[in-house]
């Protein structure tokens, strides 16, 4: 099977612009969580969808933002980017919500 | 935050079994232990999983005290290609994950 695939793997963008990240699940997977990974703070749970739903969000302002399409495959937006917003975001996929997350390679963002 | 207390870094030769220990005092009776390690810059991987039985897979065991408040997960046969972080984490099945800092295992040639 293949594993979690994510695009683009690095991207560049300046300030006050807005980012699209995108995952798709192993398949057979329905849900899926997205982590920012940043040197200072470490590994940050975002939020999770399952069949389309948010399930889960962690303590992240509202710019940022996911959605799940019927096929299972999300996207992850930042709107008005910040300096601080320079990260590895990880995407994990899971046959279910609850059930062992498999990760993807990430997204490296570098906001100038 | 983390329910777990992990060694900063940990060295291992090569050829040996590596032993990472982890704390999680306050593991309750729903919670399981996982464990991810996260090769640099890679997306984490996952390794094992256990409630209060021992597991072993292809890659490594995971013994869980009786009390289920601490954990060792081992790695038999070390390679250099087993250099990474490893996460310890406690969760209940439908919550999110809360990665602490990890242990950074050196393999030394």
């Amino acid at each position: 099977k293949a594993g979690v695939t994510q695009t683009p793997r690095y991207l560049i963008k300046t300030r006050g612009q807005q980012v699209t990240l995108s995952c798709s699940p192993i398949s057979g997977h329905r849900s899926v969580s997205w982590y920012q990974q940043t040197p200072g703070q470490g590994l940050q749970f975002l939020f999770e969808y399952f069949s389309e739903t948010q399930r889960n969000k962690g303590n992240f302002p509202g710019r940022f933002s996911g959605r799940q399409f019927s096929n299972s495959r999300s996207e992850m937006n930042v709107s008005t980017l910040e300096l601080g917003d320079s990260a590895l975001y990880l995407c994990a996929s899971s046959f279910s919500s609850g059930e062992t997350q498999y990760f993807g390679p990430g997204t490296r963002l570098l906001v100038l | 935050d983390a329910k777990t207390t992990q060694p900063t870094s940990m060295d291992c030769a090569e050829g040996r079994a590596a032993n990472l220990p982890c704390n999680h005092s306050t593991i309750s009776g729903n919670e399981y232990v996982y464990w991810y390690r996260q090769i640099h810059s890679q997306g984490p991987q996952y390794i094992i999983h256990g409630l209060k039985n021992n597991e072993t897979n292809e890659m490594a065991s995971l013994i869980i005290t009786e009390d289920r408040k601490s954990s060792t997960l081992i790695l038999p046969h070390a390679t250099l290609r087993d250099t990474a972080v490893y996460y310890c984490i406690v969760r209940v099945v439908w919550d999110k994950i809360i990665f602490g800092k990890g242990t950074r295992l050196h393999i030394l040639p």
